[in-house]
């Protein structure tokens, strides 16, 4: 079964740093990209970074260009999201999220996301 | 950044109805175009991608349409399981961006 599992969300002050972890299985992880997408309480889904399959190539968004780094380790089957200088902004819960292509059939470096972990929540306040 | 309107942002409707959720986008994005259904405390799941291509496992009652800057999500015959929040999300250029939902309750 392909899944997705998150963790590491927590309460944290402003100014704080927290590591998400995302423990992939089910599926050739080193082949695909990954995302995070955040979806703050009562609102709707923001896409926040992706990451190529090789780790070669990231994205983020302009709310966290700075603050945030994406990476993976492809030996432990695991996506990573170091969060820093957080603002109450970005408490949401946090999802990642998984191509719907492999890199041999991907045809464009963007694609829909078909399979999400359950989230884990991260709460920014003092 | 590409900005993606849904309309409308709620209504409610009746199991056994035909409904219809519209999507549109700021700019052409050929048919670049997904939506999502969610559930109060889960996580999003795949409808369709490829603006009109239904993700393994979707009932057919499920279809979408749509290219360039307007597209439609249909749902042909509401389910009590249908009851949830819709989000089309474009991925033609970084960022991707999604809509701002629609809600869709039951009658």
């Amino acid at each position: 079964e392909v899944q997705l599992v998150e963790s590491g969300g927590g309460l944290v002050q402003p100014g704080g740093s927290l590591r998400l972890s995302c423990a992939a299985s089910g599926f050739t992880f080193s082949s695909y990209a990954m995302s995070w997408v955040r979806q703050a309480p009562g609102k709707g889904l923001e896409w926040v970074s992706a990451i190529s399959g090789s780790g070669g190539s990231t994205y983020y968004a302009d709310s966290v260009k700075g603050r945030f780094t994406i990476s993976r380790d492809n030996s432990k089957n695991t996506l990573y999201l170091q969060m820093n200088s957080l603002r109450a902004e970005d408490t949401a819960v946090y999802y990642c999220a998984k191509d719907t292509y492999s890199s041999s059939e991907r045809t464009r470096p963007l694609n829909a996301f078909d399979i999400w972990g359950q989230g884990t929540m991260v709460t920014v306040s003092s | 950044a590409i900005r993606m309107t849904q309309s409308p942002s709620s209504f409610s409707a009746s199991t056994g109805d035909r409904v219809t959720i519209t999507c549109r986008a700021s700019q052409g994005i050929s048919s670049y175009l997904a939506w999502y259904q969610q559930k109060p405390g889960k996580a999003p799941k795949l409808l369709i991608y490829a603006a009109s291509t239904l993700q393994s496992g979707v009932p057919s009652r499920f279809s979408g349409s749509g290219s360039g800057t307007d597209f439609t999500l249909t749902i042909s015959c509401l389910q009590s399981e249908d009851f949830a929040t819709y989000y089309c999300q474009q991925y033609y250029s970084y960022p991707p961006t999604f809509g701002q939902g629609t809600r869709l309750e039951i009658k």
